[in-house]
């Protein structure tokens, strides 16, 4: 069974806190996401990583940043948290477009609360 | 920018009626649009699926169609259950360099009522 992990559920953190969401995925995929759920919005594009140290802004980028050193692993970071970041993260992984299995494979999400 | 735009945000039907959800998108290259389902507490998945060499794809109790030239594509389904409750969310592949992305639709919160 294919699987993408996110390491928390729920987090609380405070402002102005170094914040660091981490996501893992067993499928090889090359190409992974990082997304903000808010209500009324859908899913907002934040990052994106087409592979091992690669990573491209999507829509919503400002307030935070990506690493990826290994291609499992896809982790987005808060620099320093605040309220308006308050949100549900979902972290997806797909492999690449050119592929005829191109569906996108999301993590269960994680909800922080920036206090 | 690229946009994917779904309507309506909210459903509710009663238990055995079909509900239909309409999305538009912005960039006649896409060429790849999955729907999704999330249920509460879970990340979105996957459960249909349409490319744009095919005008319909259907699985059972859902179905998909597609209009290139209107840039539309809608999801039915048929013989609603309660288990169908969820938020359903449409997106198109829009290509930027060697890559695509998928863009959402803002989604739609059906309520199958019993």
């Amino acid at each position: 069974d294919v699987k993408v992990t996110q390491s928390s559920r729920y987090l609380v953190k405070r402002t102005g806190e170094k914040v660091f969401l981490e996501c893992v995925q067993d499928m090889d995929h090359e190409n992974m996401f990082w997304y903000r759920q808010d209500p009324g919005l859908g899913l907002r594009l934040i990052y994106f990583s087409y592979d091992v140290k690669m990573k491209e802004k999507g829509d919503i980028p400002e307030g935070y940043s990506v690493s990826r050193e290994k291609k499992e692993r896809f982790s987005l970071i808060l620099e320093s948290a605040s309220t308006n970041q308050t949100s549900m993260y979902l972290c997806a992984s797909r492999a690449p477009a050119t592929q005829p299995n191109t569906e996108a494979f999301f993590g269960q999400g994680t909800r922080l609360t920036v206090v | 920018g690229e946009n994917v735009e779904q309507h309506p945000s909210t459903l509710s039907v009663q238990e055995g009626d079909s509900a239909v959800i309409k999305c538009t998108y912005s960039d006649s290259a896409s060429n790849y649009f999955p729907w999704y389902k999330q249920e509460l507490g879970k990340g979105p998945q996957l459960i249909i699926d349409i490319r744009s060499n095919v005008g319909e794809k259907k699985d059972q109790r859902i179905a998909v169609t597609l209009n290139k030239t209107a840039k539309h594509f809608s999801l039915y389904i048929t013989e609603t259950q309660p288990e169908d409750s969820a938020v359903y969310f449409c997106a198109a592949e829009f290509w930027g360099g060697s890559q695509g992305n998928l863009i959402f639709g803002k989604g739609t919160k059906l309520s199958v009522k019993p």
